[in-house]
């Protein structure tokens, strides 16, 4: 199965900060790597498709890109409503896995 | 707008039966690729499984960890997808959520539209 780590585990931050979390594959893998939002006892929110491509209706202030086996979720200035719990997702192969996700809180 | 509705959570012991429905409504069902996402209590969130298209084979896939034990299936004359899960154990608590998953293209594999979940509760 391929892993998907996610760093930090958590991090604080205050609004207008920009925010960088990391998802890195145990093996090499295609650009089909999603990125989620979720707030709590909410589902989750497709944020970024294909490592870089953003979801329809998702603020451009969210942006993915991808080296070799580590790919990355750029929030460049945090807003009030972005704080929440953010995973990747692999599609590469199967199992079709997440990261153990990444919990944004207010500093 | 896609609306996903998942139904038929509630608890049940170990080793017993529950079967999960999701109903779709504003998409194309039966083009439509489905997956099952699960979420422990406090935990991240875990695949389960997708369900192709029949167009598409309609074919199955699924986590080892529910692997023969788990059956997703579809009823595309009622738009309605299901998850029939046996044995469960303890470890099977949580939220189940349906998904429609992008079919291979740009959005291959990626989770656009979710329902608010199901809650399976596994306790003797």
């Amino acid at each position: 199965d391929i892993q998907m780590t996610q760093s930090p585990s958590s991090v604080s931050a205050s609004v207008g900060d920009r925010v960088t979390i990391t998802c890195r594959a145990s093996q090499v893998i295609t650009s089909w790597l999603a990125w989620y939002q979720q707030k709590p006892g909410k589902a989750p929110k497709l944020l970024i498709y294909a490592a870089s491509n953003l979801q329809s209706g998702v603020p451009s202030r969210f942006s993915g890109s991808a080296s070799g086996t580590d790919f990355t979720l750029t929030i460049s200035s945090l807003q009030p409503e972005d704080f929440a719990t953010y995973y990747c997702q692999q599609a590469d192969s199967f199992p079709w896995t997440f990261g153990q996700g990444t919990k944004v809180e207010i500093k | 707008e896609v609306q996903l509705v998942e139904s038929g959570g509630g608890l049940v012991k170990p080793g017993g039966s529950l079967r999960l429905s999701c109903a779709a409504s504003g998409l194309s069902f039966t083009d439509a690729w489905m997956i099952w996402v699960r979420q422990a209590p406090g935990k991240g969130l875990e695949w389960v499984g997708r369900i192709k298209s029949k167009t598409d084979d309609g074919t199955t896939d699924y986590a080892p960890p529910v692997r023969a034990r788990f059956t997703i299936s579809r009823d595309d004359s009622k738009n309605m997808l299901f998850l029939q899960m046996n044995s469960l154990k303890l470890e099977d608590t949580g939220m189940y959520y349906c998904a429609t998953v992008g079919r291979p293209g740009f959005t291959y594999g990626s989770f656009a539209s979710w329902g608010q979940g199901t809650l399976v509760t596994v306790s003797s």
